[in-house]
C-alpha cells in the first residue's frame, strides 16, 4: 500500500531533551516536507527536500531540523525542543515537487512540557 | 515567499445548499493551486487542483475557478452533504519550491 508513515504519532517531551519524528515514504517520491498544523494557523512549511542530500528551509524552520541521505526517509529532528514548538506535525511527499499532489502521513501530535 | 490569505475562517450551511471559500496569493509566479480537506482527526487530502493556464475546474459537486490578473482562486461547492463537514485549505505551489497554505475553513454542514 502506497504511504507516508510517521511516528512516533504521539509524544509528551519535556524541555530541552532532543527528539526526532521519522518519515518514510515507499512511493519513490522525489520531494519530501515537513508541516506544523496550528489553530488559525493552517500548514506551515518547516523544511522541504527535492531530492536526496538536497534540503531547504521552508517558513518556520527555527528550532529544526532535518535530513535526507535516502530517498524514503525525511527524518525531522527537534535538538532543544521549547513549548512554542508543542504541535501537530505532518509529513508529506510528492512525484514530482512542484505542481504535484500531496500524500501526507497520519500526523505526529508532539507535546514539549 | 508565497502569502496566502484564505475567507472565511468558518462557514456554516444549510445541508443542500452551496458553500464558497475564497483564497488569494501574491506571488505571481505561482501556477499550481491545490485544495486540500482535512476531516476531524485526519490528515489533509487532495480534493481537487487547478494550473495556471486554466479558468476552472470541476469535478462533481466541487469546483475551483482561478483569476490570474486578481491572483485569487475560489472552491465551490454545491448540494452540500454532512459529509462535506471538514476543515478545507487552499494553497499555492511559489517558485521556490514551497507549497503554502492558507489558514483554513472550517465548514459545517447542518442537517
Amino acid at each position: 500500500e502506497a504511504q507516508v508513515t510517521q511516528n512516533p504519532r504521539y509524544l509528551i517531551t519535556v524541555t530541552g531533551k532532543k527528539l526526532t519524528v521519522t518519515c518514510s515514504q515507499n512511493m519513490n517520491h522525489e520531494y519530501m516536507s515537513w508541516y506544523r498544523q496550528d489553530p488559525g494557523l493552517g500548514l506551515r512549511q518547516i523544511y522541504y527536500s527535492m531530492n536526496v542530500e538536497v534540503t531547504d528551509k521552508g517558513d518556520v524552520p527555527e528550532g529544526y531540523k532535518v535530513s535526507r541521505k535516502e530517498k524514503r526517509n525525511f527524518p525531522l529532528i527537534l535538538e532543544s525542543p521549547s513549548p512554542n514548538q508543542t504541535s501537530l506535525y505532518f509529513c508529506a511527499s510528492s512525484l514530482e515537487g512542484e505542481n504535484g499532489e500531496l500524500f501526507f502521513g497520519e500526523g505526529s501530535r508532539l507535546t514539549v512540557l | 515567499g508565497e502569502n496566502v490569505e484564505q475567507h472565511p475562517s468558518t462557514l456554516s450551511v444549510q445541508e443542500g445548499d452551496s458553500a464558497v471559500i475564497k483564497c488569494t496569493y501574491s506571488d505571481s509566479a505561482s501556477n499550481y493551486f491545490p485544495w486540500y480537506k482535512q476531516e476531524l482527526g485526519k490528515r489533509p487530502q487532495l480534493i481537487i487542483d487547478i494550473r495556471s493556464n486554466v479558468g476552472e475546474k470541476k469535478d462533481q459537486r466541487i469546483a475551483v475557478t482561478l483569476n490570474k490578473t486578481a491572483k485569487h482562486f475560489s472552491l465551490h461547492i454545491t448540494e452540500t452533504q454532512p459529509e462535506d463537514s471538514a476543515v478545507y485549505f487552499c494553497a499555492a505551489w511559489s517558485d521556490d519550491y514551497k507549497l503554502s497554505f492558507g489558514a483554513g475553513t472550517t465548514v459545517t454542514v447542518r442537517a
